[in-house]
């Protein structure tokens, strides 16, 4: 069974835009992850943000972390169509540290 | 090798036929996992290798799902009498030092792409 929801499901926006997309979890986590799929193959892992970290930034990414409302944003800035894929969060849970559980997925469609 | 490789990129079978197939983690990597990617869903966790050893089979739908891990590096998924269900995207992914520690970075596989007709 999935861990959460993540909204929106898809996301068109034009080449320059900056890109958000949300996640929602359901129980206590140790981290989240942020994955990214390209023609529903292979993942590559983005980011990971511990439960004790509210924000983190990696190049023009940048995730928040709020564990109070077991939620999580990505934000791609100054989006290009390269950028044109499934975005997946995954958490990783207290009682079950190898097991990713995996949100829906946003897809993302970036316009030239 | 590189990153994760798995084989076949695609199989196609027919109801009630046997299938396997192959994940070659990362080297050095001790823990594996596989997920499976049904058409329009999200990834559901299947099985975990520590080793050889599978600690954790919860996520296996049936028993017709089987797998295993040899010599701490390959490992096979078996799904046995094939049904149309059955047809995903099955990935696999490894990670370097025990599971147990905090810090989770699965590198993944291009996935093998079952269809069942």
């Amino acid at each position: 069974s999935q861990q959460g929801e993540e909204d929106p499901q898809a996301l068109s926006i034009q080449e320059g835009e900056n890109a958000t997309m949300n996640c929602s979890y359901k129980t206590s986590i140790n981290n989240l992850q942020w994955y990214r799929q390209n023609s529903g193959r292979g993942l590559v892992h983005l980011i990971l943000i511990r439960s004790n970290e509210r924000e983190k930034h990696s190049g023009r990414l940048r995730v928040t972390l709020d564990t109070s409302k077991k939620s999580s944003s990505l934000l791609i800035t100054a989006s290009r169509a390269a950028d044109t894929a499934s975005y997946f969060c995954a958490t990783v849970s207290m009682d079950s540290s190898y097991k990713l559980i995996f949100g829906s997925g946003t897809r993302l469609l970036v316009r030239p | 090798g590189a990153g994760v490789s798995q084989s076949p990129s695609n199989k196609v079978t027919e109801k009630g036929k046997d299938v396997e197939l192959r994940c070659d983690p990362i080297s050095g990597h001790t823990a594996l996992y596989w997920y499976r990617q049904s058409l329009g869903q999200g990834l559901e966790f299947l099985i975990y290798f520590q080793g050889n050893s599978a600690p954790d089979k919860s996520g296996l739908p049936s028993d017709r799902f089987s797998a295993e891990r040899t010599g701490g590096s390959v490992s096979t998924l078996t799904i046995q009498r094939t049904q149309q269900e059955d047809s995903a995207v099955y990935l696999c992914a490894s990670s370097a030092g025990l599971a147990s520690f905090s810090y989770n970075e699965q590198f993944f596989g291009p996935g093998t792409r079952l269809t069942v007709l």
